[in-house]
């Protein structure tokens, strides 16, 4: 089946621009967690959703990075006015919920490179 | 709060070689949970292993095998016979079912494996 899909895959902004990432999970998959990792280090938790309900978002960096899961599926991370510190791969990943610690299945990352 | 701490930034060996890769982690948790991750070159992290903090009997799939010790807080990997293919970056990183932000991990550093023929 599918696994967790991102786009764009590459993205060069300005600094000052906005941009957009998005996610697409893996289908019935109804936690979304987004990460951050910078060049040469592990991955940092940005936020969390639990079907449409963002439940934490204590990750995030700056009042410009904004996410949303709108219908509970799709995700998209959003950095308004773009600084040269916001270059990372950020990283998407779903898993199943319950009262076990499920995987987490990763997608391929967006790598954004601020100019 | 948790943490995770890989203390080899790099490892680089002889294919065929054993290479054991360390993991210690810090939690207030009785109930929590310890991954291992590869990420390939490609850039996609991919599941390797978890492990709740009641199961501390070791592991072993093919060439992989995993240490799991609460009295030190480690979770180790070794990989036997290692392979080009192997070489990668490891992440180890820690979930505690409890906390509000479902099950976010918290990962190390990484450790480069770099396999050389």
């Amino acid at each position: 089946g599918a696994g967790v899909s991102q786009s764009p895959r590459y993205k060069v902004a300005k600094r000052g621009q906005d941009v957009a990432l998005r996610c697409d999970p893996i289908s019935g998959h109804v936690s979304l967690f987004w990460y951050q990792q910078a060049l040469g280090q592990g991955p940092e938790f940005l936020t969390y959703f639990q079907n449409e309900a963002q439940l934490d978002k204590s990750g995030l960096p700056s009042d410009r990075f904004f996410a949303e899961r709108p219908e509970g599926s799709v995700s998209t991370l959003k950095i308004q006015r773009t600084q040269q510190e916001d270059s990372a791969v950020y990283l998407c990943a779903s898993s199943l919920t319950g009262p076990f610690s499920y995987e987490q299945y990763f997608g391929p990352g967006t790598r954004l490179t601020v100019t | 709060a948790q943490k995770v701490t890989q203390a080899q930034t790099e490892i680089s060996v002889v294919e065929k070689e054993d290479v054991t890769l360390d993991c210690v982690y810090e939690t207030r948790d009785t109930t929590y949970y310890l991954f291992w991750y590869k990420q390939p070159p490609s850039g996609e992290l991919v599941f390797l292993i978890r492990r709740n903090s009641f199961d501390e009997q070791n592991e072993i799939s093919g060439r992989y095998s995993w240490n799991f010790q609460k009295s030190t807080s480690s979770f180790n990997f070794t990989i036997t016979a290692s392979q080009v293919v192997d070489s990668a970056v490891y992440f180890c990183a820690l979930s505690e079912p409890n906390n509000n932000a479902g099950n976010m991990l918290t990962f190390g550093g990484g450790t480069r494996l770099m396999v050389k023929p």
